[in-house]
């Protein structure tokens, strides 16, 4: 069966300091993978997303970055983390069909202090 | 680009009360609608979806029709039970593979 494995579950990172949150797709080959963040009164802000190994959509000018070095791995990164950058972000990942559902992982909350 | 408004919460009902959340959407061509839930301290999960016009998805005794004409996806439940207290979200996904979320209703069942 298919798993998503997202890590670290909380992070406290200080301003300015990088970032990289790392997500895995076990029991699927090629995945579509995707990066939102959940913010009270914003919903699910889709971020990334990725069809294939090197292929990265931005959907929202930021500080934040995405990479997809593996056909199952997915980074969430920064080089200087800002105040606004603190929230929930979820990796997702789907079939790469339209139809098909989209399944979280556990989420990592982050906090910039 | 590709668009979902759903109603704001909260939305608090009495047990056994009828529950009806709105959902709009701005989408080319013909995208694929779902409805998510995120239970209190879970993560997301399909709840239910319709692939096509005027399809019906339902589960757990929620249904929700895919109109075109109206370009809604309205989620519908007829006796709501405390344990559907949760934060629904409602999506679309097209032909460009990106999956675009409303912002969530949030929902306080009472006993």
């Amino acid at each position: 069966s298919q798993t998503i494995h997202q890590w670290p579950a909380t992070l406290v990172q200080p301003v300015g300091s990088p970032l990289s949150l790392e997500c895995t797709v076990e029991g699927t080959s090629n995945p579509n993978l995707y990066w939102y963040r959940q913010a009270a009164g914003r919903g699910l802000q889709l971020l990334f997303y990725s069809v294939g190994i090197g292929q990265i959509s931005s959907e929202v000018p930021q500080n934040l970055s995405a990479s997809r070095p593996q056909d199952r791995q997915f980074i969430l990164s920064s080089k200087k983390l800002l105040l606004s950058d603190s929230g929930f972000y979820l990796c997702a990942w789907t079939l790469g069909l339209s139809n098909t559902e989209a399944f979280f992982g556990q989420g990592t909350r982050l906090t910039v202090v | 680009g590709n668009s979902v408004t759903q109603m704001e919460g909260p939305v608090t009902l009495s047990e056994e009360a009828f529950l009806t959340i709105n959902c709009t959407y701005t989408a080319t061509g013909y995208p694929s609608l779902f409805w998510y839930v995120q239970y209190p301290g879970e993560g997301l999960q399909l709840l239910l979806k319709a692939t096509k016009a005027d399809d019906k998805g339902s589960n757990k005794g929620f249904e929700a029709t895919y109109r075109k004409e109206t370009t809604s996806f309205h989620l519908e439940k007829g006796s709501v039970q405390v344990s559907d207290s949760a934060v629904y979200f409602c999506a679309l996904s097209g032909r460009d593979d990106k999956i675009i979320f409303g912002k969530g209703t949030r929902l306080h069942i009472l006993p």
